[in-house]
């Protein structure tokens, strides 16, 4: 069945160190994957989205990677901040006639200590 | 703030009862969106309208029931409710029917509780 894994457990890095987050598919052939911020009680906030065939993403301080062949996406942030303190979650989309269906993870919750 | 209303932000209700939890999209959005997120199972997709019309389901239960009126505010209707429909649940919208290439803005979410 399809399944998509986030970092499983709490990661913890100190201010101005890079956080590296990781999405790792199975049984599944996105075309698109986004990933969304989400803090506590409250709706996700879109952040970035990355096609099937570009390798890389960028905006500010954000870096997403997308990997087919490994079927995974890394979505880093570099000198991190304890604002970036969250939840981080990424989502996937077939590049089939499915409307606005996204799936998502289970999401990795990110803690930047000053 | 997303632009996108969630009414009510708290619900709590009994089992073998009926709810309805009211959308309001972003101004020019004709999609909207329903999603579901618990501990155990994360955030999952319920339903898609697209101006009027459903677009795209997910794993939704037949006991729940969503409609998009000509206004563009929708509506999720969750009826004979158990303990394990306790949730949040999150509307979404974007300005056209490929939510998939766009940007998802999501409401603050209806906290429903079934005692």
């Amino acid at each position: 069945s399809q399944k998509i894994e986030q970092n499983s457990e709490a990661l913890n890095i100190q201010e101005g160190k890079t956080a590296t987050l990781t999405c790792n598919y199975t049984n599944y052939s996105p075309a698109y994957l986004q990933w969304y911020r989400q803090d506590p009680g409250r709706g996700p906030v879109f952040l970035l989205l990355i096609r099937e065939n570009e390798k890389e993403k960028r905006k500010e301080r954000l870096k997403v990677t997308f990997d087919t062949t490994l079927k995974q996406s890394l979505f880093h942030i570099t000198a991190s901040q304890p604002a970036d303190s969250a939840t981080y979650l990424c989502a996937l989309a077939s590049s089939y006639n499915q409307g606005g269906k996204l799936i998502f993870g289970q999401g990795t919750e990110l803690s930047v200590k000053p | 703030d997303s632009g996108v209303t969630q009414t009510p932000k708290h619900l709590i209700t009994a089992t073998g009862q009926r709810v309805t939890l009211r959308c309001s999209p972003r101004s020019g959005d004709l999609s909207v969106y329903w999603y579901q997120q618990s501990l155990d199972q994360g955030l999952q997709f319920l339903i898609q309208y697209y101006n009027g019309e459903e677009r795209a389901k997910g794993n939704i239960l037949e006991r729940f029931s969503a409609q998009q009126f000509p206004d563009l505010h929708s509506e999720l209707n969750l009826s004979s409710l158990e303990l394990g429909d306790s949730a949040l649940y999150f509307c979404a919208s974007s300005p056209g029917t490929s939510g998939s290439l766009e940007t998802q803005y999501f409401g603050p979410g209806t906290r429903l509780l079934v005692l």
